[in-house]
């Protein structure tokens, strides 16, 4: 069964570095997001991402972050400058279609600042 | 703007006792309602989710869940529990461009 997949699974950092944050989403799929969970908070949705253009984005993706789709098969999550807040385990999800689509999961990446 | 709340941040049961976990919900929008589980140190997987139609929606591992209008509500329930059930599970709302908004989250703690 097609899977999303995240690398790498745990990344350690120091404040101040950039890091990005890799996804293989299912190969038909259209329609990709970022979400994060800080740890024992509830999952909070970051960016959606459409026809090559973000769709939505929440307050918490600031000029900080971005996403690109550099190739047709990875989607990526940039972090330019990390911060001590940005530790959180870091899902991807890719879905078919955007109204009442079934979105699938990563693995998550689970990102460290110290 | 939508929102999710999840009453119970943890719900205690015996094996093979009925359980219900509760969600409610506020939507501007169409309203498409999911339950994901996360089990321990592993990612979020659909247990279920309501489009539209039939209220009642049958999911994965034996879990439904009723989608109430007037209620606002969305609650799981599964008749009888396994140790294996032991999760965290989420209800979230599909928002206007179709990004997930997450309630907190309910601890499922299974007792011998």
């Amino acid at each position: 069964e097609p899977e999303v997949t995240q690398t790498p699974s745990h990344q350690v950092t120091q404040m101040g570095q950039e890091v990005i944050l890799r996804c293989v989403p299912i190969s038909n799929h259209l329609y990709f997001y970022w979400y994060r969970q800080i740890l024992g908070q509830k999952v909070e949705f970051l960016v959606s991402f459409y026809n090559n253009e973000i769709s939505e984005k929440s307050e918490i993706f600031d000029d900080q972050f971005s996403v690109e789709r550099p190739d047709g098969s990875n989607f990526t999550l940039k972090i330019r400058s990390t911060k001590l807040e940005d530790s959180a385990m870091y899902f991807c999800a890719s879905s078919m279609r955007g109204a009442g689509g079934e979105q699938y999961f990563g693995p998550g990446t689970r990102l460290t600042v110290t | 703007a939508q929102s999710v709340t999840q009453l119970d941040s943890q719900v205690p049961v015996f094996e093979e006792a009925p359980v219900e976990l509760r969600c409610n919900y506020s939507s501007s929008v169409s309203v498409y309602l999911f339950w994901y589980v996360q089990y321990p140190n592993q990612g979020l997987q659909l247990l279920l989710k309501y489009l539209s139609g039939s209220t009642l929606v049958k999911g994965i591992n034996g879990f439904e869940a009723e989608f109430n209008k007037s209620q606002t509500s969305f609650h799981l329930r599964k008749p009888s529990v396994h140790i294996s059930d032991t999760a965290e599970y989420f209800c979230a709302v599909m928002g206007s461009n179709y990004q997930l908004i997450w309630g907190a989250g309910t601890k499922l703690i299974i007792k011998p």
